[in-house]
């Protein structure tokens, strides 16, 4: 049974580039929740889709992040620029409704130079 | 937004002490889930309370909830080094599906 499906797990980027992460849920979850980790901040939720359709954005730091989920198994976040302090670890997490059990993916690393 | 405040950040005891985390907050959440999180990997659900005053256990943690919903400890009976890694608390508002998460208490059970 595989769980929720990140890509990369590690990305590492120039300032200025456009940066592509992506996210498979688990089949079957009608939620999708991105979040960011720093050692400064902890986990923050950047926005949170149900089915599909997107709930929650208030945590997206600014217009260069975009989400977008086009089906319900699949879902990106992007960043357009990429900066220094976008560097972190990006989570996508799922769950069968929005006030469910939370499954987190393994994250991808992202590195911005 | 609502916060919550974990301590201590950081916790490093020996095997077979016993430790309590806490986790506060002053604004009430509809339930509190604690989380934990090993290197390289997301948090994994340890646990969900939903009444004020609640206690869970599981095997040597016992969970606890405030009775005013504002505040959870997690107490860890007899530590083993595998308990080692970064235990979150996070709560749900009381008015949708976000959750809030704490900063952390990275735990570091030596043998």
């Amino acid at each position: 049974d595989a769980g929720v499906i990140q890509s990369p797990r590690h990305e590492v980027t120039e300032m200025g580039q456009e940066v592509t992460l992506r996210c498979k849920p688990i089949s079957g979850h009608n939620s999708l929740f991105w979040y960011r980790q720093t050692m400064m901040r902890g986990l923050e939720l950047l926005i949170y889709f149900n089915n599909n359709v997107p709930i929650d954005d208030s945590g997206m730091p600014e217009d260069r992040f975009s989400a977008k989920m086009p089906n319900a198994s699949f879902s990106t976040l992007k960043i357009q620029p990429s900066e220094p302090r976008d560097s972190a670890v990006y989570f996508c997490a799922s769950s069968w409704t929005g006030l469910g059990e939370q499954y987190f993916g393994p994250g991808t690393r992202l590195t911005v130079t | 937004t609502q916060l919550l405040e974990q301590s201590p950040q950081f916790l490093s005891i020996q095997e077979g002490e016993n430790l309590t985390v806490y986790c506060n907050s002053s604004s009430v959440f509809s339930s509190l889930q604690w989380y934990r999180q090993e290197p390289g990997e997301g948090p994994v659900l340890l646990v969900t309370v939903v009444t004020g005053g609640e206690v869970k256990k599981l095997k040597r943690l016992t969970f606890q909830f405030g009775d005013a919903r504002k505040d959870s400890s997690l107490h860890i009976t007899a530590a083993q080094p595998g308990d080692t890694g970064l235990y979150l608390c996070a709560g749900r508002e009381t008015s949708g599906s976000r959750l809030t998460f704490g900063e952390g208490t990275q735990l570091t059970v030596n043998p």
